[in-house]
């Protein structure tokens, strides 16, 4: 079957740097997606990663290794408004996205 | 500024009853989707639509239905609503993934429903 692992919850400190993994085993591999998911909101977009290597967005990064079927997403920097939750999701050979539980960020001051 | 808007932030509703959440895009998106989202679990695909008049069943389409009579609208709708039908339903829509475009996914609000 298809799925996706990712730490239920994290704690990290106000202007630390934390690393949110995610690991996958899909049919098929057509890309993998990061949201960021405040409470009681929708899930915003975050990046988006098909080729191996890290992309850099600002405080936030994210890191793919296909061959592991591996990613994390890095926030540097933590804000307090950073507190949300993570949503990993990878996009099969159907294209058709498989999501992740998210993590729970709790940053503290 | 993009736009994906849901009728109704929360309801609540009681058992036998039939539901209707909407949800218009004003992005001309190809494809729209209807997710319902539990604590503790992924996002779960009830339905999905490619096309106008089209639609195709996600991973858990039991007790649900959908409508899609024009590009920007798409419907879900609970016939006869039940309890375990209470949860946070989420609609996004995107264009096609095409190597242009990623599709990446842009959400409503959410409706939250509740049956009792």
């Amino acid at each position: 079957g298809q799925n996706i692992d990712q730490p239920t919850e994290m704690t990290a400190t106000e202007g630390a740097i934390v690393q949110i993994n995610c690991t996958y085993q899909t049919s098929g591999f057509n890309g993998l997606f990061w949201y960021q998911q405040h409470a009681g909101e929708a899930p915003t977009f975050l990046s988006y990663n098909v080729l191996d290597g890290l992309e850099e967005k600002g405080r936030f990064s994210s890191f793919l290794s296909r061959s592991k079927g591996y990613s994390y997403l890095l926030l540097k920097e933590l804000q307090m408004k950073d507190s949300a939750s993570y949503l990993c999701a990878v996009m099969d050979s159907n294209y058709q996205l498989i999501w992740g539980a998210g993590t729970k960020l709790i940053i503290k001051p | 500024d993009v736009k994906v808007t849901q009728s109704s932030r929360y309801l609540v509703k009681r058992t036998g009853e039939k539901v209707f959440l909407e949800c218009v895009q004003d992005m001309d998106h190809e494809n729209m989707f209807w997710y319902r989202q539990d604590p503790g679990l992924g996002l779960r695909l009830i339905y999905f639509s490619y096309d106008v008049k089209m639609k195709e069943k996600g991973d858990i389409p039991e007790g649900y239905s959908v409508s899609r009579e024009k590009k920007e609208r798409f419907s879900l709708i609970l016939e006869s609503a039940s309890t375990n039908q209470t949860s946070m339903y989420l609609c996004a829509s995107t264009f096609p993934s095409d190597g242009v475009n990623t599709g990446e996914l842009f959400f409503g609000e959410g409706s939250r429903l509740t049956v009792l």
